[in-house]
This record gives structure tokens, sequence and C-alpha cells, in this order.
């Protein structure tokens, strides 16, 4: 069965660090890979995907995202933190054999980025 | 111009009433999805439909009834409400099922079981 495992309940940063909000999985063969913000109060917003090709997939708002086979992770990324990047991050996946395109999300990770 | 939207987006009732959610996407997609997210914020997807077809039924209570008129249209109607229904629902379409279709959510409809 497929899963998805975020280790850290909550991530602190202070403005203008490096983040690193960190996701592993488990499935079946390759994996669609994803990463979705989730601002309070509002529905989840997509951030970028992990499809095939390059391991290092660029998203929405400076974030990025680095597949690594080896470890089954897709670790998400920004260079240089925001106050306004606080939110909560959540990890999913997809077996790529689904033909009910099922999509499990991870536990979420909250991100605080403090002035 | 909401891509997808519910309603409503509160909803206070009693233990033992049954209450209607309703979604609609105006995405032109196939495939819409009813999540829930708990108190401890985890997400865990309820069903989903293709084209008006029940794809994914995830061992939901048959309390609860999804109904999908069209493909632009999926409600969520649930009987006899439990304290334990308490949660956030969220409606989500994409324009297909498989491979590495994206989700888009709506706002969510906060249920509160008395």
């Amino acid at each position: 069965a497929q899963s998805v495992a975020q280790p850290e309940d909550q991530v602190n940063v202070a403005e203008g660090n490096p983040l690193t909000v960190k996701c592993t999985y488990s499935v079946s063969g390759n994996p669609y890979l994803f990463w979705y913000v989730q601002y309070p109060n509002r529905g989840l917003q997509f951030l970028l995907k992990y499809i095939t090709g390059d391991n290092l997939v660029k998203g929405s708002y400076g974030f990025e995202a680095e597949f690594n086979k080896s470890q089954t992770s897709f670790h998400l990324k920004k260079p240089s933190a925001l106050v306004s990047d606080s939110a909560l991050y959540f990890c999913a996946v997809r077996e790529r054999s689904s033909n009910t395109g099922k999509l499990i999300f991870g536990q979420g990770t909250t991100l605080q980025v403090k002035p | 111009d909401t891509a997808v939207s519910q309603t409503p987006k509160y909803l206070v009732t009693q233990m033992g009433n049954d209450k209607s959610i309703k979604c609609e996407q105006n995405l032109g997609h196939d495939t819409m999805y009813w999540y829930k997210q708990d108190s401890k914020k985890f997400l865990k997807i309820m069903f989903s439909y293709n084209n008006k077809e029940l794809i994914i039924n995830e061992t939901v209570p048959n309390r609860f009834s999804p109904k999908s008129p069209d493909k632009a249209h999926l409600n969520l109607h649930i009987n006899s409400l439990e304290l334990g229904d308490s949660a956030v629902y969220f409606c989500a379409s994409s324009q297909d099922r498989v491979g590495a279709n994206v989700l888009t959510f709506g706002a969510g409809s906060r249920l509160t079981v008395l």
C-alpha cells in the first residue's frame, strides 16, 4: 500500500534562511509526487510535482523539491524563507499504475518563518 | 470566478441530524473528490467520481452518501451525524483521475456536530 511520511510536525526557520520540509514515500514502482500548501482557513494549493526526468523540480513562489529515488524522498526546499511562507505543507503521492488515481497525503508539516 | 466552490462554508448542527454539502467546479474537469481533514489536519480521501461514476469509496460509513448529478457537481449527504463527523470537508477536482493530474481544492466546509 502506498504511504507518505512527513517526519516533522513543525519546522521553524528565520526569515532569509534556507528551509527544508521533509517527505518520504512508499509505493510500488515509480510515483508521481506532489507538494501542496494550505494557508489558514483555505483549501490546499498546488506548489509543484515530479513526473519524470530532472530530479530537481521547480515550483511556485520560489519553492523547489528534489526527488531521490534511492532514499524514496521528495524534500521541499527554498533558498531564502519569507514570513509569508508560514503555512501547512503537504506532500502527496500517486502510483503510476493506479487506475483510480488515488492521491495519498502525508500528515502535513507546519512551517513557521520568524522575522 | 471561483474554480471549485463549496456551500455552506460553515455548518453547525446537532447529533442525529442529516446535512448536505454541495460542490461545483467550473474548470471542465472530469474527476471530483471529497476529502476529510480532521482536527489534527490529517487529510483522508473519502470518495472520487469520474464523469458521474463512483471510482473511489474509501471505507467511509454508509451514513455518508455522495451524489454526482453531472460532472461539474459532487454533493455529500451525511445522515445521523455523529460527534466524530466534525471536520473540514474539502471538495476537489482534476482534469482526469490518473497520471500527474493536479487537484484543485475548494475552500472547505467546516462541519461542527454538537
